[in-house]
């Protein structure tokens, strides 16, 4: 099993340009979402997918937008990147929402210039 | 929503000390409480969580204990070792929701 798996492990955009950022799932979890690290703040959720077919906004989506493809796909767009969404991003699935720990992938740094 | 603060920020203990880090949350509805260990350039990885009707969990050098009442939370790590050096968050969350975090402890363990 490879877990979660994200791509691409690093990005470098200009400002105003946009990328989508994939994440895909093998254990069968019902619900992904998608973090950004910065230093100092923790982890915070951009938006996140209980189930197959709905997606929510966590504490920080302006300027993102997700997509649950299927069960194992959840994928992240910027429309017109920000130098302040310089960050690293995580993806990460749990069996159900907020009963079970997370798996997380291996992250995605986005670099905005 | 939840608040969830962890203190401290930075944590150096001697190889063979124990270490505590110390969480509390604001929502009583909260009933799931998780620890992450996240080295340097990796992803965080779940090392022992905790429910709300269990007021402690052991695993091996690890322990976690919980007092709903004052609503807080702390992670415990014995005979520490080089090993254990790395970033760990504590979070929260209530069933059927998302988790929040708390903004991580830095632990170094000094050979």
């Amino acid at each position: 099993n490879a877990g979660v798996t994200q791509t691409p492990k690093f990005q470098v955009l200009k400002t105003g340009q946009s990328m989508t950022l994939q994440c895909a799932q093998d254990m069968n979890h019902n619900s992904m979402y998608w973090y950004r690290q910065d230093p100092g703040m923790g982890l915070r959720l951009i938006y996140y997918s209980a189930s197959e077919g709905t997606t929510d906004k966590g504490e920080v989506p302006n300027g993102y937008n997700v997509s649950r493809l299927n069960k194992r796909e959840f994928s992240l767009r910027l429309e017109s990147a920000a130098p302040s969404q310089t960050s690293v991003y995580f993806c990460a699935s749990s069996l159900d929402s907020g009963v079970y720990g997370y798996t997380f992938g291996s992250g995605t740094r986005l670099t905005v210039v | 929503g939840e608040n969830v603060e962890q203190h401290p920020s930075t944590l150096s203990v001697q190889e063979g000390d124990s270490a505590v880090i110390k969480c509390t949350y604001s929502d009583s509805a909260s009933n799931y409480f998780p620890w992450y260990k996240q080295e340097l350039g990796k992803r965080p990885q779940l090392i022992i969580d905790i429910r709300s009707n269990v007021g402690e969990k052991k695993d091996q050098r690890i322990a976690v204990t919980l007092n709903k009442t004052a609503k807080h939370f702390s992670l415990h790590i014995t005979e520490t070792q080089p090993e254990d050096s790395a970033v760990y968050f504590c979070a929260a969350s209530i069933t059927g929701n998302q988790f929040y975090f708390g903004t991580g402890t830095s632990l170094t363990v000094i050979p």
